[in-house]
C-alpha cells in the first residue's frame, strides 16, 4: 500500500510555544489530506481536511487560528499548534487520500504531543 | 443525526473465532471501512466493502448489508498479535467518513 510519513512521532514542547507536525505522502499524490486529534480510548476526531492549493475546511469546535493546516504541495501538509498548552496534548493523526474520494486513506504514523 | 455502534470490547481465545459488530445510520453511504489500530499507532486498513456480501482477505472477512446498515468483522484463528482495537468507519454522501469508537478485542491464551 502507499505511504505516508508523519513527523515527528513524538514531541514534548513547553506551554505557549507552537509545535509544527508535518505529513508527506511518499509515492503518491495526496489530493487531499486528513488531520485527526485521538484521545485516550476514543476514536478518531476529524479536525480538518485539507485539499493541495486551498484552505484547509475546519470540523465545528475546531479552533482555526490555532491549529494552523497548510496544504502547499500534493505531497505535503502540516498542521502548526500554535501557543500550546497543556490541554492540546493528545495523539494527532494525518492521513492521505489520493484521486476518487471513495478510496482508501492511508495514515502516518500518528505524533504523540505532550506540552508541560 | 449521523453514528455508528460497536460494542465497546470483546474477549476472545487464542485459536478462537471472534465477530464484532458494527451497525450505522450515515447520510448517504460510499462504502463502509475497517481499520485496525494497536495501542499508541495509527489505525492500519483492513477492509472495504460497498456492496453486500462477504470479502474475505486471509485470516479476516467483512460482510456487508446496506439494507440492514449493517457490517462485521470476522477474524479466524486468533493469533496474540489481533488483540487492537477494531474501528469502523462508514463513508457518507459527502464522501466523508464517520468513526465509530471502535471495539478493544482482547485475546486471551
Amino acid at each position: 500500500g502507499a505511504v505516508v510519513s508523519q513527523h515527528p512521532s513524538r514531541v514534548i514542547c513547553k506551554s505557549g510555544t507552537s509545535v509544527k507536525i508535518e505529513c508527506r505522502s511518499l509515492d503518491f499524490q495526496a489530493t487531499t489530506m486528513f488531520w485527526y486529534r485521538q484521545f485516550p480510548k476514543q476514536s478518531l476526531m476529524l479536525m480538518a481536511t485539507s485539499n493541495e492549493g486551498s484552505k484547509a475546511t475546519y470540523e465545528q469546535g475546531v479552533e482555526k487560528d490555532k491549529f494552523l493546516i497548510n496544504h502547499a504541495s500534493l505531497t505535503l501538509s502540516t498542521l502548526t499548534v500554535t501557543s500550546a498548552h497543556p490541554e492540546d496534548s493528545s495523539f494527532y493523526i494525518c492521513s492521505a487520500r489520493e484521486g476518487d474520494r471513495n478510496t482508501e486513506a492511508f495514515f502516518g504514523q500518528g505524533t504523540r504531543l505532550t506540552v508541560v | 443525526g449521523q453514528n455508528i455502534d460497536q460494542p465497546t470490547e470483546m474477549t476472545a481465545t487464542e485459536g478462537a473465532i471472534v465477530q464484532i459488530n458494527c451497525t450505522y445510520q450515515t447520510s448517504g453511504f460510499n462504502g463502509l471501512f475497517w481499520y485496525q489500530q494497536h495501542a499508541g499507532e495509527a489505525p492500519t486498513f483492513l477492509s472495504y466493502n460497498v456492496l453486500d456480501g462477504l470479502e474475505e482477505k486471509g485470516r479476516f472477512s467483512s460482510f456487508l448489508s446496506r439494507s440492514k446498515g449493517y457490517s462485521y468483522l470476522l477474524l479466524k484463528e486468533l493469533q496474540m498479535k489481533d488483540s487492537a482495537s477494531y474501528l469502523c468507519a462508514v463513508m457518507d454522501s459527502n464522501y466523508q467518513l464517520i468513526w465509530g469508537a471502535g471495539t478493544k478485542l482482547i485475546i486471551k491464551p
